[in-house]
C-alpha cells in the first residue's frame, strides 16, 4: 500500500526566501506525482503534474522534481511571497487513484 | 481549464437525516468522478471511484449502504450521506478524471464542509 509522507508538517519562512518542500513515496510503481495547493477551507489547485517517465516540471517560480527511484518529489519554490501561504500537499497516481500526503502548511512572513 | 463544482458548499444537518452533495464538471464529460474525505489537518482520504452508467467502487472501510453514490450523467456525480452521525462532520471534495489526450489528470471541486449535529 502506497505511503507519501511530507515532513515537516509546517515551515514558517520570511518573504523573498526559496524554499523546498519535500514529499517521500513508498512505492515507486506510480503513472506519476502531482502537487497541489489548498488554502484553508478550500478545494485543491493543481500546481504541477510530473509524468513518471519525466524528473521534473516548471510553472513560474516553481520547480517541481520526481526521483523514483528513491521514491522523493521535491517542490522548489522561488522568492517566496506572502501570497503563497497555504497548505502544499504532494500526491502519487496509480491507476487513476490518487495518494496524498498530509500536507505541509507554509507561511510566508512579510 | 477544466471546471468543477460542488453544491452545497457547507451544510449542517441534524443527526440521523441524509444530506446530498453534487459535483459536477462544468466545461468537460468525466466518465470517472471520486470522492475524498478530509479531516482537520489530514490528508485526503479516497472514498470511491464513481463511474457513470454502472455501480461506484468503494475503498476498503467506506459503508457502501452509507454513502450512495450516483453517477447518473457525465457531468454529474452525487455523494448522498444517510442516516447522517457527527462522526461523519468533514470536508468531503470530488473529483473529476479527463480522459482523452494526455496527460489524464484529476481536476477537483471546491469541496463541502459537512456539520452533523
Amino acid at each position: 500500500k502506497q505511503e507519501v509522507t511530507q515532513i515537516p508538517a509546517a515551515l514558517s519562512v520570511p518573504e523573498g526566501e526559496n524554499l523546498v518542500l519535500n514529499c517521500s513515496f513508498t512505492d515507486s510503481a506510480i503513472y506519476n506525482l502531482q502537487w497541489f495547493r489548498q488554502d484553508p477551507g478550500k478545494g485543491l489547485t493543481s500546481l504541477l503534474l510530473i509524468q513518471s517517465s519525466q524528473r521534473e516540471q516548471t510553472s513560474g517560480r516553481l520547480n517541481a522534481s520526481l526521483d523514483k527511484s528513491s521514491g522523493r518529489s521535491t517542490l522548489y519554490i522561488a522568492a517566496s511571497q506572502p501570497g503563497d501561504s497555504a497548505t502544499y500537499l504532494c500526491a502519487t497516481g496509480a491507476n487513476s487513484k490518487l495518494t496524498f500526503g498530509k500536507g505541509i502548511t507554509l507561511s510566508v512572513r512579510p | 481549464g477544466a471546471v468543477v463544482s460542488q453544491h452545497p458548499s457547507w451544510v449542517i444537518c441534524k443527526s440521523g437525516t441524509s444530506v446530498k452533495i453534487e459535483c459536477r464538471s462544468l466545461d468537460f464529460q468525466a466518465t470517472t468522478m471520486f470522492w475524498y474525505r478530509q479531516f482537520p489537518k489530514q490528508s485526503l482520504m479516497l472514498m470511491a471511484t464513481s463511474n457513470e452508467g454502472s455501480k461506484a467502487t468503494y475503498e476498503q472501510g467506506v459503508e457502501k449502504d452509507k454513502f450512495l453514490i450516483n453517477h447518473a450523467s457525465l457531468t454529474l456525480s452525487t455523494l448522498t450521506v444517510t442516516s447522517a452521525h457527527p462522526e461523519d462532520s468533514s470536508f468531503y471534495i470530488c473529483s473529476a478524471l479527463t480522459s482523452g489526450g494526455a496527460p489524464s489528470e484529476q481536476y477537483f471541486g471546491p469541496g463541502t464542509r459537512l456539520t452533523v449535529t
